[in-house]
């Protein structure tokens, strides 16, 4: 079975410096990897998304990610947050039918 | 383009009524998916369709709990009898795929936060 784990329920950061938020699958063929975010009172917009070939995906608002194979992981990451970047961010992992993780809430600080 | 609509965005029910969620996915996407997210149990796929038919529904919670896509700009997720635990935000979700299989990016609609009394 699919599974997704987001081990960091909420992170604070001060705006202008750098992010990575976590993320650790099980899956058992090749993943399809996903991050979305979810701003309040909003849906879900996909940031990036990875499938194959470069491990190092980049997605839109200057976010990347990166695939690990041999950690099952798929950190996303962003070299300065600015303060519109506060919002709650998922991992998934599926072909259509996705598993999301738990979420990570992302708190900026002025 | 309009993007996934959803109706009510905002539903308050008593205990036991019947509820509807309406949803209409993206002209030309083919795979509609439901999700349900509550603060206990994070965002769960429900059932999802392919091409107005439902692939999967290993999700929904309980016999409670139908959907239907009638056509391809149009699907239900109803509630009947609803009961608190119901309580959550309710999303809907199209792409373009194959019995539910997709590469491609999954849209959201804003959701209809529920609320059962």
């Amino acid at each position: 079975a699919q599974s997704v784990t987001q081990p960091d329920i909420h992170i604070t950061v001060s705006e202008g410096a750098s992010l990575e938020l976590r993320c650790n699958y099980s899956y058992g063929a090749t993943p399809y990897l996903f991050w979305y975010v979810q701003s309040p009172g909003q849906g879900l917009q996909l940031l990036l998304k990875y499938f194959s070939g470069d491990t190092l995906v980049q997605g839109i608002k200057g976010f990347e990610a990166e695939f690990k194979r041999s950690q099952s992981s798929f950190n996303l990451r962003k070299p300065s947050v600015h303060w519109s970047d506060a919002a709650e961010y998922f991992c998934a992992v599926g072909e259509g039918k996705l598993t999301f993780g738990t979420g990570t809430r992302l708190t900026i600080i002025p | 383009d309009a993007g996934v609509i959803q109706s009510p965005r905002h539903e308050v029910t008593e205990m036991g009524q019947e509820v509807t969620l309406r949803c209409k996915p993206i002209s030309g996407h083919n795979s509609l998916f439901w999700y349900r997210q509550t603060m206990m149990r994070g965002l769960e796929l429900l059932i999802y369709f392919n091409n107005n038919v439902p692939i999967d529904d290993s999700g929904m919670p309980e016999d409670r709990f139908s959907a239907k896509m009638p056509n391809a700009s149009f699907s239900t997720l109803k509630i009947q009898p609803s009961e608190p635990r119901d309580s959550a935000v309710y999303f809907c979700a199209s792409t373009t795929g194959w019995r539910g299989v997709s590469y491609n990016e999954q849209f959201f609609g804003p959701g209809t936060r529920l609320t059962v009394l």
